[in-house]
């Protein structure tokens, strides 16, 4: 699977958009980007997936570049209870198994 | 209802002692996983289960050894634990697709050796 690298630590304005960067210069034809979030002492929770398309579900959309290099994750309107951590995964879709997670960042949404 | 549901939530033990954890899911998918996260916030992968079977088994000493007597639960047992074992153990689901795989991750279980 391909690596991952992400800022350690971000704030956003309540009500504001949190845009978090990854970058994935490594990734292969057939990885998708997966973006995970884990809440202070909550288990990994699931936002969103994609392989080359912009994807939207009703928690958060996802941006790919062009050359699948970097990824976006855009909160549109950030709550108190965005506040986590963010994990950017690059893994083969059609293939059960491990996800690995990197250092992930930090997203604190101030009132 | 709960989808992944672990048991204990927190267990607090002595050095050497032999400790079990438990995990079910009632989401009806064929693979659970153990992960470990430990003090500094890595989380990392140990086991996995497709349909009874284990399919993934990383770099784990084998005082550790996962047991999947359906495809609903996935325990794990820890033997002569160690100070080192204090982390927090979280259990996944996921149900195998061809295009994607979502893993649905339980509420955790924290374990403390003294």
């Amino acid at each position: 699977d391909a690596k991952t690298t992400q800022p350690p630590s971000m704030d956003c304005a309540e009500g504001r958009a949190a845009n978090l960067p990854c970058n994935h210069s490594t990734i292969s034809g057939n990885e998708y980007v997966y973006w995970y979030r884990q809440i202070h002492s909550q288990g990994p929770q699931y936002i969103i997936h994609g392989l080359k398309n912009n994807e939207t579900n009703e928690m958060a959309s996802l941006i790919i570049t062009e050359d699948r290099k970097s990824s976006t994750l855009i909160l549109p309107h950030a709550t108190l209870r965005d506040t986590a951590v963010y994990y950017c995964i690059v893994r083969v879709g059609n293939q059960g198994g491990k996800l690995i997670f990197g250092q992930g960042t930090e997203l604190s949404v101030k009132p | 209802d709960t989808a992944v549901s672990q048991t204990p939530k927190y267990l607090v033990t002595q050095m050497g002692n032999d400790k079990s954890i438990k995990c079910e899911q009632n989401l009806g998918h064929d693979t659970m996983y153990w992960y470990k996260q430990d003090s500094k916030k890595f989380l990392k992968i140990m086991f996995s289960y497709n349909n009874k079977e284990l399919i993934i088994n990383e770099t784990v000493p084998n005082r550790f050894s996962p047991k999947s007597p359906d495809k609903a639960h996935l325990n794990l047992h820890i033997n002569s634990l160690e100070l080192g074992d204090s982390a927090v153990y979280f259990c996944a689901s996921s149900q195998r697709k061809v295009t994607q795989e979502t893993q649905y991750f339980g509420p955790g279980t924290r374990l403390l050796v003294l």
